[in-house]
């Protein structure tokens, strides 16, 4: 299994700003995945950060907007670069620890954005 | 990449078995079928896991048909606590493979 922690749990963000948000898992872990869940919806893939080379990100997202980096194996960031009203969401921060044969993936709580 | 679909929501009562059936007709020959479970406020927790057949763990039931393009999750006796978004997902589950959630079935447990 794996333990995830996110930081902030929610924050109130003014429009044109940007914000960081932080991933530490208790255990070493080779993928790392971002996911937005806007308000009343599912989760969307945002990218994939594997530690040591550039993030993976799915059609509809970019680099500028939401950079990500993974310094080691047991940390990652995604900033919300400029944000909008329309970035209000919940983002997730999740690994597979690859310890099971069942890709089983394990969810943070969550940091809840909304911006103003 | 296999689409699913689910019945957006579906309302029980407590102590009833519900079963929440998922359309995935495009299922590739390596995907495995997985559901996680997700309660407000909190990131979606694993279910269930199968290939083909039954699967049953402390949890839940999963049941595939032979052409796997559906199948059903299955809750014995459900309780309030229960009351979550139960989610199919389809895909392989090697090489770090990446997961892509559909809409979810928003099941409503009633006293």
């Amino acid at each position: 299994s794996a333990v995830i922690s996110q930081k902030p749990s929610r924050d109130i963000c003014q429009r044109g700003t940007s914000l960081t948000i932080q991933c530490q898992v208790d255990s070493q872990v080779t993928m790392m995945f971002w996911y937005r869940q806007q308000p009343g919806q599912s989760l969307t893939l945002i990218a994939t950060a594997n530690q040591g080379s550039e993030a993976t990100y799915e059609s509809g997202f970019v680099i500028d907007k939401f950079p990500i980096s993974r310094p080691n194996l047991t940390f990652s960031t995604l900033t919300v670069s400029n944000m909008s009203p329309e970035d209000s969401s919940i983002y997730l921060c999740s690994v597979d620890p690859g310890q099971s044969n069942t890709g089983e993936l394990f969810f943070g709580e969550g940091s809840r954005l909304t911006v103003l | 990449l296999a689409k699913t679909t689910q019945p957006v929501s579906m309302d029980s009562y407590e102590g009833q078995e519900v079963n929440i059936t998922c359309s995935h007709n495009n299922i590739a020959t390596n995907d495995y079928i997985t559901w996680y479970q997700q309660f407000p406020s909190q990131g979606p927790r694993f279910i269930i896991q199968g290939y083909k057949t039954k699967v049953t763990n402390e949890v839940a039931s999963l049941f595939i048909p032979a052409d796997r393009k559906s199948s059903t999750l299955s809750l014995p006796r459900v309780s309030l606590s229960d009351t979550a978004v139960y989610y199919c997902l389809v895909g392989k589950i090697y090489n770090f493979n990446k997961f892509y959630f559909g809409s979810g079935t928003k099941l409503n447990v009633k006293p």
